[in-house]
């Protein structure tokens, strides 16, 4: 398997313009994470999904920020409208339920910057 | 979720055993310790993980206290490319299966 595979890997837009990240998690992992991860706030979760069903996302920021799995096999975080503070690196990991255990598998990440 | 506490940083020579210690004095009985790294620029990396016993894997070895309190990852022979923020985290098993991160230890390895 090729891992997560997030996409892009950088990412540079305007203040005010939508901004989609892209994740593709392990194949037969039920659960999927998205962090972002700043030098002042380091790593934090914003939601995860469990069998594609959002589970928690008391992290995400406000309601500028949306994640949608429509699929086992992809999921989206959209921000609109993105803001200068939004840029960061977010990143997508899976892990695979029934082991009773989390072992979670990051992708490489997408460094968002809004100017 | 139980709380952790490790050193900010840390320094080691390459090729000798580098001993990471974390604290968790308010670990429930159904909590695990897990171990992540993330090297500069990457997506953080499972290392390790226990429940009460010491595990060693090819990667390191976990030793927990008898009271589970604390935890010490081991890398046996650090080289360079250990050079890391190594995570200690404490998780229920289960269906929340969410993992928070702390700040970790910087660890250096010196040539």
């Amino acid at each position: 398997d090729a891992g997560v595979i997030q996409s892009p890997r950088h990412e540079v837009t305007e203040m005010g313009q939508e901004v989609t990240l892209r994740c593709k998690p392990i194949s037969g992992h039920d659960y999927l994470f998205w962090y972002r991860q700043t030098m002042m706030r380091g790593l934090e979760l914003l939601i995860y999904f469990n069998n594609n069903v959002p589970i928690d996302d008391s992290g995400m920021p406000e309601d500028r920020f949306s994640a949608k799995m429509p699929n086992a096999s992809f999921s989206t975080l959209k921000i609109q409208p993105s803001e200068p503070r939004d840029s960061a690196v977010y990143f997508c990991a899976s892990s695979l339920k029934g082991t009773g255990t989390t072992e979670a598998f990051f992708g490489q990440g997408t460094r968002l910057t809004v100017v | 979720d139980a709380k952790t506490t490790q050193p900010p940083s840390m320094d080691c020579a390459e090729g000798r055993a580098a001993n990471l210690p974390c604290n968790h004095s308010t670990i429930s009985g159904n909590e695990y310790v897990y171990w992540y790294r993330q090297i500069h620029s990457q997506g953080p990396q499972y290392i390790i993980h226990g429940l009460k016993n010491n595990e060693t894997n090819e990667m390191a070895s976990l030793i927990i206290t008898e009271d589970r309190k604390s935890s010490t990852l081991i890398l046996p022979h650090a080289t360079l490319r250990d050079t890391a923020v190594y995570y200690c985290i404490v998780a229920k098993s289960g269906a929340t299966n969410k993992l928070i991160f702390g700040t970790g230890t910087l660890l250096a390895v010196q040539p």
